[in-house]
């Protein structure tokens, strides 16, 4: 099973300033790789796959980048809705697996 | 964009098996791939299983044989079951659906099923 970490694990950010959020493959996936962002209490919602295409409906604030066993995912100017976890997933090989998530809170 | 609508008990018994079912409108399963996701409370996501025609289906080893997805394209339905339940398995859980290769872009909103006596 593929292993992934995200870090950090919380970070206090506030808004309008550029974040940056880090995904660590315990293996090669490629370009293997999505980005989610979840509320609470809502359901994920898909931001990027393989690794840098944004979904449909996504703002250009988001961004990822990456191949391999590192990735990233860059807000470049954090908005208010924003705040939120945001999880990694790839799918090179099965079981598909998630990151632990980082948190972005409002410093 | 395909709508995706949960049903299923939100309390089951130990011992028991968890079915929950997802109902599709605005296009037909069939052009879809599907997968279940659960998330324990304030704990983060874990998939499931896999199907697009319920012929090729993947399970998540972590769950062994207890886990059964498959789709009715009558009812425009996939159904999720999960057997021998216990507290670990209390989670909210997630249908979702793509058509690009398995990054999850359509998702249900989500059953909370608690697994108590």
């Amino acid at each position: 099973e593929i292993v992934m970490t995200q870090s950090p694990a919380t970070l206090s950010v506030s808004p309008g300033e550029r974040v940056t959020l880090s995904c660590r493959a315990s293996q090669s996936i490629s370009s293997n790789l999505a980005w989610y962002q979840q509320k609470p209490g809502q359901a994920p919602r898909l931001l990027i796959y393989g690794a840098s295409t944004r979904a449909t409906g996504i703002p250009a604030r988001f961004s990822g980048s990456g191949s391999g066993t590192e990735f990233t995912l860059t807000i470049s100017s954090l908005q208010s809705e924003d705040f939120a976890v945001y999880y990694c997933q790839q799918f090179s090989t099965w079981p598909l697996t998630f990151g632990g998530g980082t948190k972005v809170q409002i410093k | 964009q395909v709508q995706l609508q949960q049903s299923g008990p939100g309390l089951v018994k130990p011992s028991e098996t968890l079915s929950l079912i997802c109902t599709v409108s605005g296009g037909s399963i069939s052009g879809y791939y599907w997968s279940w996701i659960r998330q324990p409370p304030g704990k983060g996501l874990e998939w499931i299983g896999f199907t697009s025609n319920s012929v090729s289906t993947t399970y998540n080893p972590s769950l062994g044989s207890r886990v059964t997805i498959s789709m009715d394209t009558s009812k425009n339905q996939v159904s999720l079951n999960l057997s021998s339940v216990s507290a670990a398995d209390t989670a909210m859980y997630y249908c979702a659906t793509t058509n690009v290769w398995l990054s999850w872009s359509s998702w249900g909103q989500g059953t909370l099923v608690t697994v108590s006596a």
